[in-house]
């Protein structure tokens, strides 16, 4: 079973810059793991931010993106806002089945 | 905009069987290439992702979940379920139903707003 490992938790000041990861135990992460990313806010479902590695949602603001970076899948925020604050966890699909990253808790300060 | 609404018991019995039904409006569950996904989440914990079911019927689940999990998909209702058996305290959590896309794209798009489910002694 795959086990995709997320930071636990990053701080960044309003109006700056912050990147994410999510690496795999098998290795790798590559395009064909179909990196997803979700913003979940206390109380509330998760939203869909990222899909396929870098495609935003509609919905999603520019300020976030998504890459592959250092063989990890990756979600940086550029001119993070307040109401960034947020656990985001990833997700990929491997083999048929779904795995998600144990979570980022994102503090803006 | 494709919508989704679980329902079901919020509070259950150890040992005994959790069913839970997702009603999606704004679409259908017929045809394409989607897939119905439930997930939950444990009090404080992170999301857990339990299976999915086509409108086909082919079906997949985590792996490391036992085989107590079993989701199937009324397509004449335009709804799909959930069976948990068995139920423990460690089933205690949000589940949330979803709809993966499954053109090529492999993304979670659209979730429901989530049932609390507790498993009493």
């Amino acid at each position: 079973q795959t086990v995709v490992t997320q930071e636990p938790s990053l701080t960044v000041s309003p109006g700056g810059t912050v990147t994410l990861t999510c690496a795999s135990s098998t290795g790798t992460v590559t395009s064909d793991y179909y990196p997803n990313w979700f913003q979940q806010k206390p109380g509330q479902a998760p939203r869909p931010l990222i899909y396929s590695t870098r495609y935003r949602h509609s919905w999603t603001p520019a300020r976030f993106s998504g890459s592959l970076l250092g063989g990890k899948a990756a979600l940086t925020l550029s001119g993070v806002q307040p109401e960034d604050e947020a656990d985001y966890y990833c997700l990929f699909y491997r083999g048929g089945v779904h795995v998600f990253g144990g979570g980022t808790r994102l503090t803006v300060l | 905009q494709v919508q989704l609404q679980e329902s079901g018991p919020g509070l259950v019995k150890s040992s005994e069987t959790l069913s839970l039904t997702c009603t999606v409006s704004g679409g259908s569950v017929n045809g394409g290439s989607y897939y119905w996904t439930w997930i939950r989440q444990p009090p404080g914990k992170g999301l857990e992702w339990i299976g999915y079911s086509y409108y086909s019927g082919f079906s997949n689940y985590n792996p490391s979940l036992k085989s107590r999990f079993s989701i199937s998909v009324d397509r004449s209702k335009d709804q799909f379920s959930l069976k948990v058996t068995s139920v423990t305290a460690a089933d205690t959590a949000v589940y949330y139903c979803a709809r993966g896309d499954g053109s090529g794209y492999y993304n979670l798009d659209s979730w429901g707003r989530g049932i609390s489910v507790t498993v009493s002694s």
